[in-house]
Protein backbone atom coordinates (compact mmCIF):
# COMPACT_ATOMS: atom_id res chain seq x y z
CA UNK A 1 0.00 0.00 0.00
CA UNK A 2 1.36 3.54 -0.72
CA UNK A 3 1.78 5.83 1.85
CA UNK A 4 2.31 9.28 2.19
CA UNK A 5 3.45 11.36 5.98
CA UNK A 6 3.68 15.24 6.08
CA UNK A 7 5.70 15.50 10.18
CA UNK A 8 4.63 18.81 10.15
CA UNK A 9 1.16 19.78 11.93
CA UNK A 10 2.08 23.15 11.45
CA UNK A 11 5.12 24.82 9.86
CA UNK A 12 5.62 29.02 11.11
CA UNK A 13 7.66 31.22 8.95
CA UNK A 14 8.84 34.45 8.82
CA UNK A 15 8.41 36.93 5.64
CA UNK A 16 11.15 36.99 3.71
CA UNK A 17 13.08 33.84 5.38
CA UNK A 18 13.00 30.58 2.88
CA UNK A 19 10.15 27.65 4.00
CA UNK A 20 10.18 24.33 3.95
CA UNK A 21 7.11 21.95 4.56
CA UNK A 22 8.26 17.95 4.15
CA UNK A 23 6.85 15.32 2.76
CA UNK A 24 8.27 11.47 2.66
CA UNK A 25 6.43 8.33 0.96
CA UNK A 26 6.12 5.20 0.72
CA UNK A 27 5.20 3.29 -2.58
CA UNK A 28 6.15 -0.16 -4.57
CA UNK A 29 7.42 1.16 -8.42
CA UNK A 30 8.33 4.65 -9.74
CA UNK A 31 6.39 6.91 -7.49
CA UNK A 32 4.67 9.98 -8.98
CA UNK A 33 4.66 12.81 -6.42
CA UNK A 34 2.80 16.29 -5.97
CA UNK A 35 1.94 19.28 -4.07
CA UNK A 36 -1.59 20.80 -3.91
CA UNK A 37 -2.58 23.99 -1.62
CA UNK A 38 -5.93 25.00 -0.15
CA UNK A 39 -6.96 28.45 0.90
CA UNK A 40 -9.90 28.40 3.23
CA UNK A 41 -13.10 27.15 1.84
CA UNK A 42 -11.56 26.57 -1.48
CA UNK A 43 -10.80 23.21 -3.23
CA UNK A 44 -7.42 22.20 -3.30
CA UNK A 45 -5.16 23.67 -6.31
CA UNK A 46 -2.05 21.99 -8.44
CA UNK A 47 0.94 23.61 -7.38
CA UNK A 48 3.73 20.97 -8.80
CA UNK A 49 4.36 17.43 -9.92
CA UNK A 50 7.57 15.11 -10.45
CA UNK A 51 7.35 12.73 -12.53
CA UNK A 52 10.52 11.66 -13.69
CA UNK A 53 13.56 13.66 -14.60
CA UNK A 54 15.39 16.48 -13.01
CA UNK A 55 15.02 15.79 -9.05
CA UNK A 56 14.19 19.94 -8.94
CA UNK A 57 11.06 20.77 -10.11
CA UNK A 58 9.50 24.02 -10.21
CA UNK A 59 5.92 25.11 -9.65
CA UNK A 60 3.52 27.47 -9.65
CA UNK A 61 3.46 30.85 -7.34
CA UNK A 62 7.23 30.32 -6.42
CA UNK A 63 7.37 26.93 -5.24
CA UNK A 64 9.82 24.48 -5.69
CA UNK A 65 9.92 21.09 -4.66
CA UNK A 66 13.25 18.04 -4.40
CA UNK A 67 12.77 14.36 -5.32
CA UNK A 68 15.32 12.57 -3.06
CA UNK A 69 14.80 8.52 -4.16
CA UNK A 70 17.47 7.88 -1.29
CA UNK A 71 15.09 9.46 1.27
CA UNK A 72 11.96 8.97 0.15
CA UNK A 73 11.07 12.29 0.28
CA UNK A 74 9.83 15.48 -1.73
CA UNK A 75 9.94 18.89 0.24
CA UNK A 76 8.36 21.67 -0.72
CA UNK A 77 10.35 24.83 -0.57
CA UNK A 78 10.37 28.67 -1.17
CA UNK A 79 13.63 30.86 -1.19
CA UNK A 80 11.30 33.88 0.22
CA UNK A 81 8.04 33.61 1.77
CA UNK A 82 4.94 35.79 1.56
CA UNK A 83 1.98 36.54 4.04
CA UNK A 84 -0.46 35.25 1.00
CA UNK A 85 1.46 31.69 0.86
CA UNK A 86 -0.18 31.27 4.17
CA UNK A 87 -2.39 27.64 3.47
CA UNK A 88 -2.81 24.32 3.83
CA UNK A 89 -0.24 22.36 1.91
CA UNK A 90 -0.84 18.72 0.90
CA UNK A 91 1.73 16.24 -0.36
CA UNK A 92 0.48 13.34 -2.37
CA UNK A 93 1.70 10.09 -4.36
CA UNK A 94 0.61 8.05 -7.19
CA UNK A 95 1.74 4.82 -8.75
CA UNK A 96 0.48 2.09 -10.87
CA UNK A 97 -0.34 -0.60 -8.32
CA UNK A 98 -2.30 -3.44 -9.47
CA UNK A 99 -5.59 -2.45 -11.21
CA UNK A 100 -5.20 1.07 -10.11
CA UNK A 101 -3.68 4.24 -9.97
CA UNK A 102 -5.22 6.29 -7.01
CA UNK A 103 -3.36 9.28 -5.48
CA UNK A 104 -2.73 9.49 -1.92
CA UNK A 105 -2.88 12.05 0.41
CA UNK A 106 -0.26 12.83 3.51
CA UNK A 107 -2.48 14.62 6.43
CA UNK A 108 -1.66 17.94 4.99
CA UNK A 109 0.89 20.88 6.95
CA UNK A 110 -0.56 24.41 7.86
CA UNK A 111 1.81 27.24 6.44
CA UNK A 112 1.52 29.83 8.54
CA UNK A 113 3.51 33.02 7.36
CA UNK A 114 3.80 36.33 9.29
CA UNK A 115 5.40 39.71 9.44
CA UNK B 1 -10.40 27.53 -18.58
CA UNK B 2 -10.79 24.17 -18.10
CA UNK B 3 -12.11 23.14 -14.66
CA UNK B 4 -14.06 20.08 -12.63
CA UNK B 5 -17.84 21.44 -11.69
CA UNK B 6 -19.67 20.42 -8.74
CA UNK B 7 -23.04 21.00 -7.30
CA UNK B 8 -24.50 22.03 -5.09
CA UNK B 9 -21.74 24.02 -3.88
CA UNK B 10 -23.65 24.56 -0.39
CA UNK B 11 -26.18 22.00 1.06
CA UNK B 12 -27.66 22.13 4.54
CA UNK B 13 -30.00 18.69 4.78
CA UNK B 14 -32.29 16.86 7.73
CA UNK B 15 -31.40 14.06 9.05
CA UNK B 16 -32.77 10.96 6.78
CA UNK B 17 -32.64 12.93 3.56
CA UNK B 18 -31.12 11.76 0.55
CA UNK B 19 -28.36 13.60 -0.68
CA UNK B 20 -26.76 13.93 -4.21
CA UNK B 21 -23.69 16.11 -5.21
CA UNK B 22 -22.77 15.96 -8.96
CA UNK B 23 -19.71 16.12 -11.03
CA UNK B 24 -18.47 17.71 -14.21
CA UNK B 25 -14.99 15.92 -14.77
CA UNK B 26 -13.13 18.00 -17.47
CA UNK B 27 -13.54 17.23 -20.89
CA UNK B 28 -10.90 14.37 -21.68
CA UNK B 29 -10.35 13.10 -18.66
CA UNK B 30 -10.90 9.77 -18.37
CA UNK B 31 -9.97 9.10 -14.50
CA UNK B 32 -12.39 10.26 -11.70
CA UNK B 33 -12.32 10.66 -7.86
CA UNK B 34 -14.50 11.31 -4.92
CA UNK B 35 -12.82 12.85 -1.97
CA UNK B 36 -14.14 13.74 1.75
CA UNK B 37 -12.42 16.32 3.61
CA UNK B 38 -12.85 16.70 7.52
CA UNK B 39 -10.93 18.23 10.21
CA UNK B 40 -10.75 14.94 12.55
CA UNK B 41 -10.12 12.23 9.27
CA UNK B 42 -8.32 15.05 6.66
CA UNK B 43 -8.48 13.73 3.07
CA UNK B 44 -10.10 10.39 2.34
CA UNK B 45 -10.70 8.70 -0.60
CA UNK B 46 -14.49 7.32 -1.02
CA UNK B 47 -14.04 6.17 -5.04
CA UNK B 48 -12.23 5.99 -8.06
CA UNK B 49 -13.26 6.01 -11.46
CA UNK B 50 -11.40 4.56 -14.37
CA UNK B 51 -13.18 5.04 -18.19
CA UNK B 52 -16.20 5.23 -15.99
CA UNK B 53 -15.42 1.47 -14.27
CA UNK B 54 -15.36 1.73 -10.54
CA UNK B 55 -12.07 0.94 -9.42
CA UNK B 56 -11.90 1.56 -5.75
CA UNK B 57 -14.67 1.94 -3.72
CA UNK B 58 -13.07 0.42 -0.45
CA UNK B 59 -13.23 4.34 1.36
CA UNK B 60 -16.79 4.35 1.39
CA UNK B 61 -19.89 3.38 3.42
CA UNK B 62 -21.50 0.98 1.38
CA UNK B 63 -24.46 0.85 3.31
CA UNK B 64 -25.68 4.38 2.73
CA UNK B 65 -23.23 5.55 0.02
CA UNK B 66 -23.44 5.23 -3.51
CA UNK B 67 -21.52 6.70 -6.84
CA UNK B 68 -21.79 6.16 -9.82
CA UNK B 69 -20.63 7.60 -13.78
CA UNK B 70 -24.18 7.40 -15.71
CA UNK B 71 -21.45 9.17 -18.43
CA UNK B 72 -18.63 10.62 -19.28
CA UNK B 73 -19.47 14.10 -18.53
CA UNK B 74 -21.56 13.38 -14.85
CA UNK B 75 -20.03 11.27 -11.69
CA UNK B 76 -22.69 11.46 -8.84
CA UNK B 77 -22.47 10.85 -4.96
CA UNK B 78 -25.44 9.81 -3.56
CA UNK B 79 -25.89 9.26 0.66
CA UNK B 80 -29.10 7.94 1.30
CA UNK B 81 -30.41 8.56 4.43
CA UNK B 82 -28.30 11.31 5.62
CA UNK B 83 -26.56 11.11 8.75
CA UNK B 84 -24.94 14.27 10.85
CA UNK B 85 -21.65 12.41 11.00
CA UNK B 86 -22.06 12.95 6.83
CA UNK B 87 -21.21 16.38 7.26
CA UNK B 88 -18.01 17.33 5.36
CA UNK B 89 -16.89 19.00 2.40
CA UNK B 90 -17.11 16.40 -0.77
CA UNK B 91 -14.53 16.88 -3.54
CA UNK B 92 -14.75 15.58 -7.13
CA UNK B 93 -11.39 15.30 -9.23
CA UNK B 94 -10.55 14.34 -12.26
CA UNK B 95 -7.61 13.84 -14.17
CA UNK B 96 -5.44 11.14 -16.97
CA UNK B 97 -3.93 8.04 -15.74
CA UNK B 98 -0.67 9.07 -13.41
CA UNK B 99 -1.02 12.16 -14.30
CA UNK B 100 -2.21 15.45 -11.95
CA UNK B 101 -5.57 15.45 -11.20
CA UNK B 102 -7.65 18.39 -10.65
CA UNK B 103 -10.06 19.20 -8.29
CA UNK B 104 -13.76 21.03 -8.08
CA UNK B 105 -13.83 23.49 -5.41
CA UNK B 106 -16.22 21.28 -3.09
CA UNK B 107 -19.54 20.39 -2.21
CA UNK B 108 -20.31 21.65 1.48
CA UNK B 109 -22.35 19.38 3.44
CA UNK B 110 -24.51 20.00 6.57
CA UNK B 111 -26.65 17.21 7.83
CA UNK B 112 -28.88 18.78 11.19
Amino acid sequence: AQSVAQPEDQVNVAEGNPLTVKCTYSVSGNPYLFWYVQYPNRGLQFLLKYITGDNLVKGSYGFEAEFNKSQTSFHLKKPSALVSDSALYFCAVRAFTGGGNKLTFGTGTQLKVEL
Amino acid sequence: DARVTQTPRHKVTEMGQEVTMRCQPILGHNTVFWYRQTMMQGLELLAYFRNRAPLDDSGMPKDRFSAEMPDATLATLKIQPSEPRDSAVYFCASGLILDTIYFGEGSWLTVV
